[in-house]
């Protein structure tokens, strides 16, 4: 059983430039939601992502945004790219028909702004 | 605004012992309290979960306590080993959106 996949597993970016990254959620799951980790700090909630809707968003500007597919994949897209961007970016998933609280980690992808 | 608080930062341990780390929260509207284990380099792993109806729930050498009415709950890792240095967070929930502490990086000296 595949557990949450992400990719890439790292990135290099410039400032101004944009960014995508992709997430696979666990077999069975139907929800996504996706956090920024900085170095020697928690994750922090970015938004979550249900029946290919934004279902919640944690106080990011709107140069995060997100998609997700039928197949319940997900993007995360960063636009005009800060140097506070860099940090890993962490997918998880979690199923609404199991109560959704449990949330399941990818490895992330590590971000790293020039 | 912190809504989780965690302390301490950072926990050495000899070998057997017991590693206790601790959680405040302040939004009586939480209801999902995990724990999560990071490895440098990789994804946080859950470890273990309670909700406000329970004061302790244990899974092999892992036990959370939790105390509503302070609004607090901790880890306690029993005979600690060398496998298990590692950073630790703790959590709370709403339905859908986890709020993080700020996390305790543990040693675990053989």
């Amino acid at each position: 059983d595949a557990g949450v996949t992400q990719s890439p597993t790292h990135l290099i970016k410039t400032r101004g430039q944009q960014v995508t990254l992709r997430c696979s959620p666990k077999s069975g799951h139907d929800t996504v939601s996706w956090y920024q980790q900085a170095l020697g700090q928690g994750p922090q909630f970015i938004f979550q992502y249900y029946e290919e809707e934004e279902r919640q968003r944690g106080n990011f500007p709107d140069r995060f945004s997100g998609h997700q597919f039928p197949n319940y994949s997900s993007e995360l897209n960063v636009n005009a790219l800060l140097l506070g961007d860099s940090a890993l970016y962490l997918c998880a998933s979690s199923s609404r028909q199991g109560g959704g609280e449990t949330q399941y980690f990818g490895p992330g992808t590590r971000l790293l702004v020039l | 605004q912190q809504q989780v608080k965690q302390s301490p930062q950072s926990l050495i341990v000899q070998k057997g012992g017991i590693s206790i780390i601790n959680c405040a929260y302040e939004n009586t509207a939480f209801d999902y309290f995990p724990w999560y284990q990071q490895f440098p380099g990789k994804g946080p792993a859950l470890l273990i979960a309670i909700r406000p109806d329970v004061s302790e729930k244990k899974e092999g050498r892992f036990t959370i306590s939790f105390n509503k009415s302070a609004k607090q709950f901790s880890l306690h890792i029993m005979d600690s080993q060398p496998g298990d240095s590692a950073t630790y967070f703790c959590a709370a929930s709403t339905p859908g959106n986890l709020i993080f502490g700020k996390g305790t990086k543990l040693s675990v000296k053989p």
